[in-house]
C-alpha cells in the first residue's frame, strides 16, 4: 500500500541530546514537510524539500535541521539547541503539481517528550 | 514572513447550531487556501479554494474565499458530535510553501 510513514510513533529523551525523526514516502511524491503542533494549537512549517538534495527553511527552523539524500526520505534532526521540543511532529508530502490543490499525505505523527 | 491567523481560537456549541470560522492571510505569491480537518492525528482536507466569491460545498459544510480582503469562512451547518475537531486553514504560496494558521478547536455538545 502506498502512504507516508513516519517512527516512532513516541519518543522520549533527555535534555541535551539530540534526535532524528524519520518519514518516508512510497507515492513518489516530489514535496516533503516537517511540521511542528503544539497542543491545541495549529501547525507550523520546520522545514520543506521540494526536490532531492534541496530543502528551504520554515518559520520555526531553529534548532532542527533535514536532509533530503533520497525522495523517499526527509528524516527530521531534533538538536540539542531546539529550546523547547516536546511536541507533536507531523511529516507531510505531495505531487509539486498537487501541493495547491490541497492534495497533502500527512503520516500518522511522532510525539517527542523531553524530560 | 507568510501570516495565516484564525479565529476564533477555539468555540462550544450544541448540535444543531451553526458555526463559521474565520482565517486571514498576509502572504507573498498566494496560491491557493486550503481547509482541513484535524480529529486526532493526521489532518484530511475539506476544501481548496483559488477564486474569489465562489462558494464551495460538501454536506454540510461550505467555503468561500475573498482575495480582496485577504480572508476565507468555513461554515458547517446543523452540527453534529463528529464535527468536533480542530479545523485548519492553509495557504499556499509560490514555491510550493504550505504555511498553516494556528487552528480553531470546535466542540459540539449533544
Amino acid at each position: 500500500d502506498g502512504g507516508i510513514t513516519q517512527s516512532p510513533k513516541y519518543l522520549f529523551r533527555k535534555e541535551g541530546q539530540n534526535v532524528t525523526l524519520s518519514c518516508e514516502q512510497n507515492l513518489n511524491h516530489d514535496a516533503m514537510y516537517w511540521y511542528r503542533q503544539d497542543p491545541g494549537q495549529g501547525l507550523r512549517l520546520i522545514y520543506y524539500s521540494q526536490i532531492v538534495n534541496d530543502f528551504q527553511k520554515g518559520d520555526i527552523a531553529e534548532g532542527y535541521s533535514v536532509s533530503r539524500e533520497k525522495k523517499e526520505s526527509f528524516p527530521l534532526t531534533v538538536t540539542s539547541a531546539q529550546k523547547n521540543p516536546t511536541a507533536f511532529y507531523l511529516c507531510a508530502s505531495s505531487f509539486i503539481a498537487g501541493v495547491s490543490t490541497g492534495e497533502l499525505f500527512f503520516g500518522e505523527g511522532s510525539r517527542l517528550t523531553v524530560l | 514572513e507568510d501570516k495565516v491567523v484564525q479565529s476564533p481560537l477555539s468555540l462550544v456549541v450544541h448540535e444543531g447550531d451553526t458555526v463559521t470560522l474565520n482565517c486571514s492571510y498576509e502572504v507573498t505569491n498566494f496560491r491557493s487556501l486550503l481547509w482541513y480537518k484535524q480529529e486526532k492525528k493526521a489532518p484530511t482536507f475539506l476544501f481548496m479554494l483559488t477564486s474569489s466569491g465562489i462558494e464551495k460545498k460538501s454536506g454540510r459544510l461550505s467555503s468561500i474565499l475573498d482575495k480582496k480582503e485577504l480572508f476565507s469562512i468555513l461554515n458547517i451547518t446543523a452540527t453534529q458530535t463528529g464535527d468536533s475537531a480542530i479545523y485548519l486553514c492553509a495557504v499556499t504560496t509560490a514555491g510550493n510553501k504550505l504555511t498553516f494558521g494556528g487552528g480553531t478547536r470546535v466542540l459540539v455538545k449533544p
